[in-house]
């Protein structure tokens, strides 16, 4: 069975550019986490959607960061316009359900590198 | 708000030992869920083990076992007859009940493992 699949698994731009980050969930599961991992800050929580709806976009550090769900197999995340201290490692993990004692299963990541 | 708390940056094991990595909680729901992640240096995140808040049992998946104790708030991750390739960060989370936060998860800041030959 297909995982979760991110694309690109690495990109290397210049500050200013917009940056959009692709996952397609595993089929069937309705929720749909992003997160960035970072040396200093860890594993953070972005935004997850329930059923193609943010549920809580908390996490988003700022109005750069945006994140859409049109439908249940496809969800992105765009930073505009980007800059250097978004560099990080960016996860998109699917869960069956939003119930709790559903794992989450992560795709393999992207690296971002913004110079 | 809910909260992991991971004490050990980093632990040593000798192969073939066993070996318990220390994981504490914050929520004030009552359901949840918790769980540990393997973060091998080639970086994707692998589903370990699993164990609700309404079990009683611990829960053991082969040489993974966690050992909750729900009134101190702990979920210790336990590996046994460690091995060379057990070497990765450990991570901890937790996914709240459906009556707060739907679904919402956080992740501890992790534990590195070394295995020693």
């Amino acid at each position: 069975d297909a995982g979760v699949i991110q694309s690109p698994r690495h990109e290397v731009t210049e500050m200013g550019q917009e940056v959009t980050l692709r996952c397609k969930p595993i089929s069937g599961h309705n929720s749909l986490f992003w997160y960035r991992q970072t040396m200093m800050r860890g594993l953070e929580l972005l935004i997850y959607f329930n059923n193609n709806v943010p549920i809580d976009d908390s996490g988003m550090p700022e109005d750069r960061f945006s994140a859409k769900m049109p439908n249940a197999s496809f969800s992105t995340l765009k930073i505009q316009p980007s800059e250097p201290r978004d560099s990080a490692v960016y996860f998109c993990a699917s869960s069956p359900s939003e119930v709790s004692n559903q794992p989450q299963h992560f795709g393999d990541g992207t690296r971002l590198s913004i110079l | 708000a809910q909260k992991i708390t991971q004490t050990q940056p980093g632990m040593f094991v000798q192969e073939k030992e066993a070996v318990t990595l220390d994981c504490t909680y914050d929520t004030s729901d009552q359901s949840y869920g918790l769980f540990w992640y393997k973060q091998p240096s080639s970086g994707e995140m692998i589903f370990l083990i699993y164990q609700g808040s309404y079990d009683e049992q611990n829960a053991t998946e082969g040489r993974y076992s966690l050992n909750f104790q729900k009134a101190r708030k702990s979920a210790n991750l336990v590996i046994s007859a460690s091995q060379l390739g057990d070497s990765a960060m450990y991570f901890c989370a937790m996914r709240e009940g459906w009556n707060t936060n739907a679904g919402k998860s956080t992740f501890g800041d992790g534990t590195t493992l070394t295995v020693k030959p």
